[in-house]
């Protein structure tokens, strides 16, 4: 079935530094793929979004690419602050033809702790 | 323009007691998710409502979960005989089909976290 894999965390860093946050995934057919954040005592919040390969989605200064070839989707920044500490979660959407049900798996989740 | 809310936020429960949950979507979104996150992992799907029909529901929901939206709106997820294993937070998220649109972005509310003693 389909699967997604992430980074495991968690991952601490200093302010300004480069992130790169690994991201695989295992699908049959053409998923979509996303990236999701969760701050400490909120729900999940979507990121950013690619839906089909070499697409690339980017939000907030965050940045990630489709890549089939691969099966990856790295989550990137630049440049981290302090307010970028959270959960960080990489889904895919299961797409069903039928009823179009799109729902989303994900992957176990990286933290991420970012110190000024 | 409210996000999806959820009702309660805690819930501390004693094993074999029944809970319920409540979810309210972003209104006009015709189509509702439950997930359940258990700690330190992603959310798994529990179950899907297009409108107030219930289309899909994972092997995760047992016999003792039953979910409802009754007129299409809010929905209701109840846990029947509460086991120490239910221990989660259930995350509800709403989205909103446009005619034959491939992809849909889901809303996520706060969760319920449910702790069973």
């Amino acid at each position: 079935g389909n699967s997604v894999t992430q980074m495991e965390g968690p991952v601490t860093l200093s302010e300004e530094a480069f992130l790169t946050i690994n991201c695989t995934y295992t699908a049959t057919g053409y998923p979509s793929l996303f990236w999701y954040v969760q701050y400490p005592g909120e729900g999940l919040q979507l990121l950013l979004k690619a839906t089909k390969a070499d697409d690339k989605g980017s939000n907030k200064g965050f940045e990630a690419t489709y890549r089939k070839e691969t099966t990856s989707f790295h989550l990137e920044k630049g440049s981290v602050q302090v307010s970028d500490s959270a959960v960080y979660f990489c889904a895919l959407s299961d797409l069903r033809a039928i009823q179009g049900a799109q729902k989303l798996v994900f992957g176990q989740g990286t933290r991420l702790t970012i110190n000024p | 323009d409210t996000g999806v809310s959820q009702d309660p936020r805690h819930k501390i429960t004693k094993r074999g007691q029944n809970v319920t949950f409540r979810c309210d979507p972003i209104s006009e979104h015709n189509r509702l998710y439950w997930y359940r996150q258990t700690l330190g992992q992603g959310p798994e799907f529990l179950t899907y409502f297009q409108n107030e029909a219930q289309l899909e529901k994972s092997r995760l929901l047992s016999d003792r979960f039953s979910a409802e939206r009754p007129k299409g709106s809010f929905s209701t997820l109840e846990i029947q005989r509460t086991e120490q294993g239910d221990s989660a937070m259930y995350l509800c998220a709403s989205s909103r089909t446009l005619d034959r649109v491939v992809m849909e972005t889901q809303y996520f509310g706060p969760g319920t976290r449910l702790l069973v003693l």
